[in-house]
């Protein structure tokens, strides 16, 4: 089966770095994306990683093992519109894409 | 043009009803997706389109019909829904299915059904 872990909720100040974890488990594994999405709007894409290692783009960077199963979302330098659910899923075969829970990141002043 | 475009924003419909979502991209994509999603719930996975032929079915009932009329178009048909199928419905699309292509979302159609 697949499972996507990654935490419920997080807050965060305005200027400061979150790291958002997500670990998976699941069969046929070609790859983690991170999305981004507001509430009441569509997703948006905001990093993927296929190899092990770190994918760095401006503020956010994003970071893959393979061998253990886990990944994380950094975001540097917080503004307050980076208050969102972030969301973590595994891409299987043919374009599957299985969605962890999601993790509401909440960045105050 | 990287967008993907859905219509209605908004749907409301009886039980009884025959409704169908649109989704629509123009760029060049040859994947194209279905999810479903619930309030604070992440987007499941639908269907899944690859050259306009359907390549997966995630167990979804048969009152959701998709269809694929050319590489640009995406449909939803809906019939004899439950309420409990009220939900956001995502199109998104890709240029194909086979690797890490970033899959691009629309805005949705909030669908109500009574």
């Amino acid at each position: 089966g697949q499972n996507i872990d990654q935490p419920t909720e997080m807050t965060a100040t305005e200027g400061a770095i979150v790291q958002i974890n997500c670990t998976y488990q699941t069969s046929g594994f070609n790859g983690l994306f991170w999305y981004q999405q507001h509430a009441g709007e569509a997703p948006t894409f905001l990093s993927y990683n296929v190899l092990d290692g770190l994918e760095e783009k401006g503020r956010f960077s994003s970071f893959l093992s393979r061998s253990k199963g886990y990944s994380y979302l950094l975001l540097k330098e917080l503004q307050m519109k980076d208050s969102a659910s972030y969301l973590c899923a595994a891409l299987r075969s043919y374009g599957k894409l299985t969605f962890g829970q999601g993790t509401i990141l909440t960045v105050h002043p | 043009d990287t967008e993907v475009t859905q219509t209605p924003k908004h749907l409301v419909m009886g039980m009884t009803n025959k409704k169908s979502l649109k989704c629509e991209q123009h760029m060049g994509h040859r994947a194209m997706y279905w999810y479903k999603q619930k309030a604070k719930k992440p987007p499941e996975l639908m269907f899944v389109y690859s050259y306009e032929k359907l390549s997966i079915n995630e167990s979804v009932p048969s009152r959701f019909s998709p269809e694929c009329p050319n590489s640009s178009l995406l449909n939803l048909h809906l019939h004899a829904l439950q309420p409990e199928d009220s939900a956001l419905y995502l199109c998104a699309s890709s240029q194909d299915n086979r690797g890490g292509n970033e899959q691009f979302f629309g805005p949705g159609t909030r669908l109500t059904v009574l």
